[in-house]
C-alpha cells in the first residue's frame, strides 16, 4: 500500500527563522505535489515538482524532488506569521497502478510565533 | 476561470435525513475527486471518476453513501440515512488529467449531523 509520511507533524517556529518540513513517500514517483490549507478553507496547490531534482521557489517557500531517495521537502526560509497554514505532500500512484489518484501526507500545521 | 463550485457550503440536518452535495468541476477538467476531512481522519478520499466514469470507491464509507457523475460538469454524493459520524468537510477537487495529476480543489462543504 502507498504511504506518504510528513514530519513534523506540528512545527511551532518564531518569525525569522528557517526550517524544512519533510515528505517521504513509498511507491516509484517522480511527481510530487504541495499544498496548503488555511484553518476553515481549502486546499491550494503550491508547488508541482515533475522530476528527480526539481526545485522550485515562492517567495519564502521552496520546494525540492529527490525521486531516488523517495524524498521531498518544503524549506521555509525567515518564516513570518503570514505562513501559519498546514502544508500537505502528495504523490500520485501512475507508475504503480496506473491511477492517476493522489495519495495525501497526514499535513505538518505550522505556526509562526511573533 | 471560475473554479471548482461546491453547494451547498454549510449545511446541517438531523439524523436520518438524506444530503445531497454538489459539485461543479472546472470545464475541460476530465477527473473529479470527493474527499472528507475530519480532524480523526484527516483527508480521506472517498471516490474518484474519469471522463463521469466511476474509477475507485473504496473510500466510499458505507452503502449509505453514493456518487453520480451524470456529465462532465456535475457530480453529486448523497448520504442517507445522514448520521452524526458524517459530519465532517467534504471537498471536491478535479483535474486534467492529460496536462497533469494537480488537482484544483472547491471551497467545500461542511456537513453538520445532529
Amino acid at each position: 500500500e502507498l504511504k506518504v509520511e510528513q514530519n513534523p507533524l506540528f512545527l511551532s517556529m518564531q518569525e525569522g527563522k528557517n526550517y524544512t518540513i519533510y515528505c517521504n513517500y513509498s511507491t516509484t514517483s517522480d511527481r510530487l505535489y504541495w499544498y496548503r490549507q488555511d484553518p476553515g478553507k481549502s486546499l491550494e496547490s503550491l508547488f508541482v515538482l515533475l522530476s528527480n531534482g526539481a526545485v522550485k521557489q515562492e517567495g519564502r517557500l521552496m520546494a525540492s524532488l529527490d525521486t531516488k531517495a523517495r524524498l521531498s521537502t518544503l524549506h521555509i526560509t525567515a518564516a513570518v506569521h503570514d505562513l501559519s497554514a498546514t502544508y500537505f505532500c502528495a504523490v500520485d500512484s501512475l507508475y504503480e497502478t496506473g491511477a492517476n489518484n493522489l495519495f495525501f501526507g497526514t499535513g505538518t500545521r505550522l505556526t509562526v510565533i511573533p | 476561470d471560475a473554479g471548482v463550485i461546491q453547494s451547498p457550503r454549510h449545511e446541517v440536518t438531523e439524523m436520518g435525513q438524506e444530503v445531497t452535495l454538489r459539485c461543479k468541476p472546472i470545464s475541460g477538467h476530465n477527473s473529479l475527486f470527493w474527499y472528507r476531512q475530519t480532524m480523526m481522519r484527516g483527508l480521506e478520499l472517498l471516490i474518484y471518476f474519469n471522463n463521469n466514469v466511476p474509477i475507485d470507491d473504496s473510500g466510499m464509507p458505507e452503502d449509505r453513501f453514493s456518487a453520480k457523475m451524470p456529465n462532465a460538469s456535475f457530480s453529486t454524493l448523497k448520504i442517507q440515512p445522514s448520521e452524526p459520524r458524517d459530519s465532517a468537510v467534504y471537498f471536491c477537487a478535479s483535474s486534467n488529467r492529460e496536462k497533469s495529476y494537480e488537482q484544483y480543489f472547491g471551497p467545500g462543504t461542511r456537513l453538520t449531523v445532529t
